[in-house]
């Protein structure tokens, strides 16, 4: 149990629809980073909250955002679904902002598995 | 898009031998992380490597850096069924982005 909490665990909507997927960081972790992982394309980076700042971008559609609120819990939003959409998104969390030769260690939550009908 | 290639994607070994995964880029890394997902898990940070030519063992996996620092590697030794999952590398660059290699599937065979 790495500390991460992510909800739901399942996911499943029609084409067309909205979600949230919700994350509770490790108690105390600033940043949080939301990714991607489908059979195709791998684990994707999508995106970097430090602090209730977005700090970095991967590739994150325009139909998803994200938000990281003031206790520190994010939410991804997902729009527009399309069936490509269906994967595995995971949460991480870390005590600091990560990237570049800082120490890069991340904790990674159960993950949501989203399946677009 | 994708930064770092890692190879081979699958590797099936008998139990007691050795296994290699790389993880290689066209462009100067500025860190190599490592980490394992069992099936069905989610992944658990192994290591992260930040100097030219650093080496760093953990029991039985030996993880490397290149000297130019645009490849890795992860050895493990004497393989267990434990070892069973997917190995995946990644880089964090110096805009916060992280970037993951396709991973590597390891399977055990006892």
């Amino acid at each position: 149990d790495s500390g991460v909490t992510q909800t739901p665990k399942h996911l499943i909507t029609a084409t067309g629809q909205r979600v949230t997927l919700r994350c509770s960081p490790r108690s105390g972790d600033l940043s949080v980073y939301w990714y991607q992982q489908s059979l195709d394309q791998g684990l994707q980076f999508l995106i970097q909250y430090y602090n209730g700042e977005e700090r970095a971008k991967g590739n994150i559609l325009e139909r998803f955002s994200a938000q990281q609120f003031p206790d520190l819990h994010s939410e991804l939003n997902l729009s527009s679904l399309e069936l490509g959409d269906s994967a595995l998104y995971f949460c991480a969390s870390s005590p600091r902002l990560a990237g570049g030769p800082a120490y890069n260690e991340q904790f990674f939550g159960p993950g949501t598995r989203l399946t677009v009908l | 898009g994708q930064q770092v290639m890692q190879i081979p994607q699958y590797q099936h070994v008998q139990e007691g031998e050795d296994f290699t995964t790389y993880c290689n880029s066209s462009t100067t890394l500025s860190n190599i992380q490592w980490y394992k997902q069992r099936p069905g898990g989610h992944p658990v940070f192994l290591i992260q490597l930040v100097k030219s030519g650093e080496v760093k063992k953990q029991k039985r996996l030996t993880f490397q850096f290149g000297e130019a620092k645009k490849n890795s590697s992860l050895h493990i030794t004497a393989t267990q069924t434990t070892d069973v999952g997917t190995y995946f590398c990644a880089e964090s660059n110096t805009g916060n982005q992280f970037y993951f290699g396709t991973g590597t599937s390891l399977t055990v065979i006892p």
